[in-house]
């Protein structure tokens, strides 16, 4: 069965500390696709970024960086010198079955970045 | 841009009366979902509809309905609402022929059943 896990349940950081979000995943799939999505305090889940099982580079854009690894079943989210605007909910995601859109999604990492 | 909009940002409503979440995306999308998030449990899928007037239950279909009449436009329905559907509801909205797989998400409305 599909699953994915954010044991991290809140992450606590103050300004300019480096911050890694985990997400561990189970699937039983060759091709799938591994998202992360950002949730501020406004509400509506923001797309980060999508992965697909056959490309396992890493990802970096600005501060944030993906660590992707098959071998351990790992989407980790690394955010560099973290700001208080990084302050959100984030979720971890995989789709359910290969050619489908639909999502199965981790429980969510609350991330605050005090001043 | 994406847009997904949500008729209600916050609602408030009584055990037992019908509710009505509408909505609506503007890119032409095929593919809709209706989402329930919850502390501790991250984002459950309620129905998703591939197609006007199609439609597929999701993991926790139980006391919802949905609707699909344009394919804008999705509807989701508590036909008798109870305390414990007192949730974050958030819509989404895909483009499966376009082979990203992402969804778009609405800003969500928080409904609370008294």
């Amino acid at each position: 069965a599909q699953k994915v896990t954010q044991a991290q349940t809140e992450i606590s950081v103050v300004e300019k500390e480096d911050v890694t979000l985990d997400c561990v995943y189970e699937t039983r799939d060759t091709t799938y696709y591994l998202f992360w999505y950002k949730q501020p305090p406004s509400g509506e889940l923001v797309f980060l970024i999508r992965r697909n099982s056959f490309d396992e580079q890493n990802e970096i854009s600005g501060r944030y960086s993906w660590n992707f690894q098959k071998s351990t079943s790992s989407f980790n989210f690394t955010i560099t010198a973290s700001q208080v605007v990084d302050s959100a909910v984030y979720f971890c995601a995989l789709t359910r079955s290969y050619n489908t859109d639909k999502l199965i999604f981790g429980t969510g990492t609350r991330l605050q970045v005090f001043p | 841009d994406v847009k997904v909009t949500q008729s209600s940002r916050y609602l408030v409503k009584r055990t037992g009366e019908k509710v009505f979440l509408e909505c609506v995306q503007d890119m032409d999308h095929e593919n809709m979902f209706w989402y329930r998030q919850d502390p501790g449990l991250g984002l459950r899928l309620i129905y998703f509809s591939y197609d006007v007037k199609m439609k597929e239950k999701g993991d926790i279909p139980e006391g919802y309905s949905v609707s699909r009449e344009k394919k804008e436009r999705f509807s989701l329905i508590l036909e008798s609402a109870s305390t414990n559907q007192t949730s974050m509801y958030l819509c989404a909205s895909s483009d499966l022929a376009g082979g990203t797989y992402e969804q778009y998400f609405g800003p969500g409305t928080r409904l609370t059943v008294t």
